[in-house]
């Protein structure tokens, strides 16, 4: 299976800065790559599917790039509530997998 | 608005087995092409995909789980459903169903299930 490596595993920011969050898959997994943003007690919520495509009623802020190994989501300018858990999560191969998650923490 | 509500038992003694169910609301889980899956979350741990079902009830599950596992469909009560056999500690997880095929786009809300005797 594609295992996903999600670096660094905190980021420690403060509201207003930019947020780059990193995925790397074990082998080329083309645009297949989903981001999630979760909350404590929370279902994780889809932010960007293929790689770059925002989800319906994503902020424009959630942008996503890469292809093939090595992926990110930026976060242009954090907003409080921007503060999460992040995960990748791979569709090209089965079974879908998902990295093991970035931490975005107030500084 | 599609709304999903997993319910079960919390509670489950190892060896057991665990039935989970998740009610859809919003829609019908019969119509369209969708996938109807099941994810878990233990404690302060990444997210495992289980497996999904087709409208159509046809199935797929994650290799690691597949000997244990069974995903069915009741669309008379637009409800969909996991079943875990011989259930360890290690099967301690919130249990998330959701929506999708390879991505997934409406989630409920989770349902701890422990397992504990």
């Amino acid at each position: 299976e594609v295992v996903l490596t999600q670096s660094p595993a905190t980021l420690s920011l403060s509201p207003g800065e930019r947020a780059t969050l990193s995925c790397r898959a074990s082998q080329s997994i083309s645009s297949y790559l989903v981001w999630y943003q979760q909350k404590p007690g929370q279902a994780p919520r889809l932010l960007i599917n293929d790689a770059s495509n925002r989800a319906t009623g994503i902020p424009a802020r959630f942008s996503g790039s890469g292809s093939g190994t090595d992926f990110t989501l930026t976060i242009s300018t954090l907003e409080p509530e921007d503060f999460a858990l992040y995960y990748c999560q791979q569709r090209s191969d089965w079974p879908p997998t998902f990295g093991g998650g970035t931490k975005v923490e107030i500084k | 608005q599609v709304q999903l509500q997993e319910s079960g038992p919390g509670l489950v003694k190892p060896s057991q087995t665990v039935s989970l169910s998740c009610t859809v609301s919003g829609g019908s889980i019969n119509s369209g092409n969708y996938y109807w899956t099941w994810i878990r979350q233990p404690a302060g741990k990444g997210l495992e995909w289980i497996g999904r079902i087709s409208a159509s009830g046809s199935t797929n599950y994650n290799f690691s789980l597949t000997s244990r596992v069974t995903i069915s469909l009741d669309a008379s009560k637009n409800q969909f459903s996991l079943t875990l056999s011989s259930v360890t500690a290690a099967d301690t997880a919130v249990y998330y169903c959701a929506r999708g095929y390879g991505h997934f786009d409406y989630w409920g809300q989770g349902t701890l299930v422990t397992v504990s005797s």
